[in-house]
């Protein structure tokens, strides 16, 4: 088993549509869930952080923790054509090792 | 205020050859880690420094090596370098240890001929 898994995509919405990320992970102990975004070229962009079970919103973005089922999940509400990159899930491991999943390539059409 | 800075940005080598690549933290985050990110894929941890120390290390051979100088900032190595080498180096920097929110420099594109 990967320690971070995700879907690779790609992930296709309607400009307006809800889009939603999904990854899950192996470890855990692990107690630090981050989402990056990263555009074709360019390096990955922080977009959230969680640390606790539930819902964290920010903006048009909502992350979510389940950590006993190991799973965390990306929302964005009213997507957009900008919207479209890759959506990499970055999990804390042994507490000294950032691992991250292969990323979710989304697509937003018009 | 500048974001972490790499150079340089791109480089190309020929097998067996010897590479440094510099970073320079956010000002005031005295953590740097370094990854590598080959096409289609996340990137891999390959170090974390914190405080001039290592404190963690990923999967990588022994021609991978490391240092954090006393203004923060970073030397990834890499000696003997292969074709698999070739790929995006990022340097990312963060306030204290891994376990914060980090922040990733533009990289280092290396090809390996």
């Amino acid at each position: 088993q990967k320690e971070v898994e995700q879907n690779s995509g790609p992930l296709s919405v309607p400009e307006g549509a809800i889009a939603s990320l999904n990854c899950t992970y192996s470890d855990r102990v692990s107690q630090s869930f981050f989402w990056y975004r990263q555009y074709s070229g360019k390096s990955p962009e922080l977009i959230m952080s969680i640390y606790s079970n539930g819902d964290k919103e920010d903006g048009r973005f909502t992350a979510q923790l389940n950590k006993a089922s190991q799973y965390v999940s990306l929302l964005i509400r009213d997507s957009q054509p900008s919207d479209s990159a890759t959506y990499l899930c970055a999990v804390i491991y042994n507490t000294d090792k950032l691992i991250f999943g292969t990323g979710t390539r989304l697509q937003v059409f018009p | 205020d500048a974001g972490v800075t790499q150079s340089p940005t791109h480089l190309i080598k020929t097998r067996g050859q010897h590479v440094t690549l510099r970073c320079s933290p956010i000002s005031g985050h005295k953590s740097v880690s370094w990854y590598q990110q080959v096409l289609g894929q996340g990137p891999q941890f390959i170090f974390q420094y914190y405080e001039k120390e290592e404190r963690g290390r990923g999967n990588f051979p022994d021609r991978f090596s490391a240092r954090q100088f006393p203004n923060y900032s970073s030397e990834l190595n890499v000696n003997a370098l292969l074709l698999g080498d070739s790929a995006l180096y990022l340097c990312a920097s963060s306030l204290a240890g891994v376990e914060n929110e980090q922040f990733f420099g533009p990289g280092t594109r290396l090809t390996v001929l």
